[in-house]
């Protein structure tokens, strides 16, 4: 079946650096995305990685390895408006989304 | 780019009255759109796919019937919760399919916060 795994909850000090990690198991892949959600607000794109590697745009950076079904989302300089939830998302070959249930980030003063 | 828009952000209704929201592309086409429910503390649910011009795709324990779902145009699509039931009381998200190199990028509407009392 497909599944998408990634932590419930992680906790961060302000001006830190978290990594949240996503491992994945689709048919076929078409690329992994990770979206933003803050609490009763709709996502909102963050990354798209189809190719082995890092991706970095400013503080954020999202790394995947295909052959691991493996994706991380780092984020740096942490700051108290990154609480929020992280979701992961595996595109499969028919181009649905497969969903994580998501990692609610906590940022510590 | 690649806005879409979700109408209404909130509504509350009385249990056994139907609910229509509309998901709108606003700056670009949009040949299949994704209607998602959220409840609290929980991922995204995938409910259909809606394809433009034909029925929508229904995910398993879905009711068609209860969830009626319009594609009528290549920017519009709604979606009616039929006599509805204070357990489907949910926040209910679209979003429209934008391709790009590789596969196709959702973007998201902003949410519909439904209650039924």
């Amino acid at each position: 079946g497909q599944n998408i795994d990634q932590p419930t909850e992680m906790t961060a000090t302000e001006g830190a650096i978290v990594q949240i990690n996503c491992t994945y198991q689709t048919s076929g892949f078409n690329g992994l995305f990770w979206y933003q959600q803050h609490a009763g607000e709709a996502p909102t794109f963050l990354s798209y990685n189809v190719l082995d590697g890092l991706e970095e745009k400013g503080r954020f950076s999202s790394f995947l390895s295909r052959s691991k079904g493996y994706s991380y989302l780092l984020l740096k300089e942490l700051q108290m408006k990154d609480s929020a939830s992280y979701l992961c998302a595996a595109m499969d070959s028919n181009y649905q989304l497969i969903w994580g249930a998501g990692t609610k980030l906590i940022i510590k003063p | 780019g690649a806005v879409v828009s979700q109408h209404p952000s909130r509504v509350i209704c009385k249990s056994g009255t139907s609910v229509k929201i509309e998901c709108r592309s606003l700056d670009f086409q949009a040949t299949t759109m994704f209607w998602y429910r959220q409840f609290p503390k929980q991922s995204l649910m995938l409910m259909a796919t809606s394809n433009e011009g034909s029925k929508a795709t229904y995910e398993q324990g879905v009711e068609k019937d209860k969830f009626l779902i319009n594609h009528a145009s290549l920017t519009l699509s709604t979606l009616t919760v039929t006599s509805a039931h204070p357990e489907d009381s949910s926040f209910y998200i679209c979003s429209a399919s934008y391709p790009r190199t590789g596969g196709n990028e959702q973007f998201f509407g902003p949410g519909t916060r439904l209650t039924v009392l």
